[in-house]
């Protein structure tokens, strides 16, 4: 079946430092990506997202791309701030159910 | 974007009773779905909620531990049923976009936090 892998944390950066948070899937068809936020004591958040392939998202100052011949979809920063101290998960979505698949959630702190 | 509320944010109950989650949705929706975030985990899905219909449950989950309501196309309720400490976690409501070009992005509802002694 379809499942999303992300690499393990805690990753532990010093501000401005780049950011990279490795992401796979494996899936039938051609599935939806989506990176998700959860800052402390809050629900998820969408951060971007990718539809089909070369696509890319980003948002405040986020970006991922959509590799079909990796089957990878990375998040990637250029400079994090302690404000990006979160959990980040990537999700695909199943392309016979369209039901979310979450990965295990990378933990991202940010250190002044 | 769709605003999703929840009641309780958090609850802590006693071992062998029931809490009802109530989610609320600002635009209707045609389908709902209710997670749940074990310490430290990933978000596993539960059911899928359509309205006018019994809810669809996952593999591991059943209703009558989870029984789930979904009265009108804007609201939602869980409620954990029989609670063990194992059932402490956060439980998270979800709807779909209703946009056809939104790829299944969903949105999350804040969570209610359970905390079972």
């Amino acid at each position: 079946g379809n499942s999303v892998t992300q690499m393990e944390g805690p990753v532990t950066l010093s501000e401005e430092a780049f950011l990279t948070i490795n992401c796979t899937y494996t899936a039938t068809g051609y599935p939806s990506l989506f990176w998700y936020v959860q800052y402390p004591g809050e629900g998820l958040q969408l951060l971007l997202k990718a539809t089909k392939a070369d696509d890319k998202g980003s948002n405040k100052g986020f970006e991922a791309t959509y590799r079909k011949e990796t089957t990878s979809f990375h998040l990637e920063k250029g400079s994090v701030q302690v404000s990006d101290s979160a959990v980040y998960f990537c999700a695909s979505t199943s392309s016979n159910t369209g039901k979310l698949i979450f990965g295990q959630g990378t933990t991202l702190q940010v250190k002044p | 974007s769709a605003v999703i509320s929840q009641k309780p944010s958090r609850d802590i109950c006693q071992r062998g009773t029931s809490l009802t989650i109530q989610c609320q949705v600002d635009s209707q929706v045609t389908m709902m779905f209710w997670y749940r975030q074990q310490p430290g985990q990933s978000l596993t899905l539960i059911a899928t909620a359509n309205q006018g219909s019994e809810a669809t449950y996952e593999s591991g989950f059943v209703i009558d531990k989870f029984p789930i309501s979904r009265p009108n196309l804007t609201f939602s309720t869980l409620t954990v049923s029989n609670m063990s400490p194992e059932d402490s976690s956060i439980y998270l409501c979800s709807v779909e976009s209703a946009s056809s070009y939104s790829y299944n992005e969903q949105f999350f509802g804040p969570g209610t936090r359970l905390t079972v002694l």
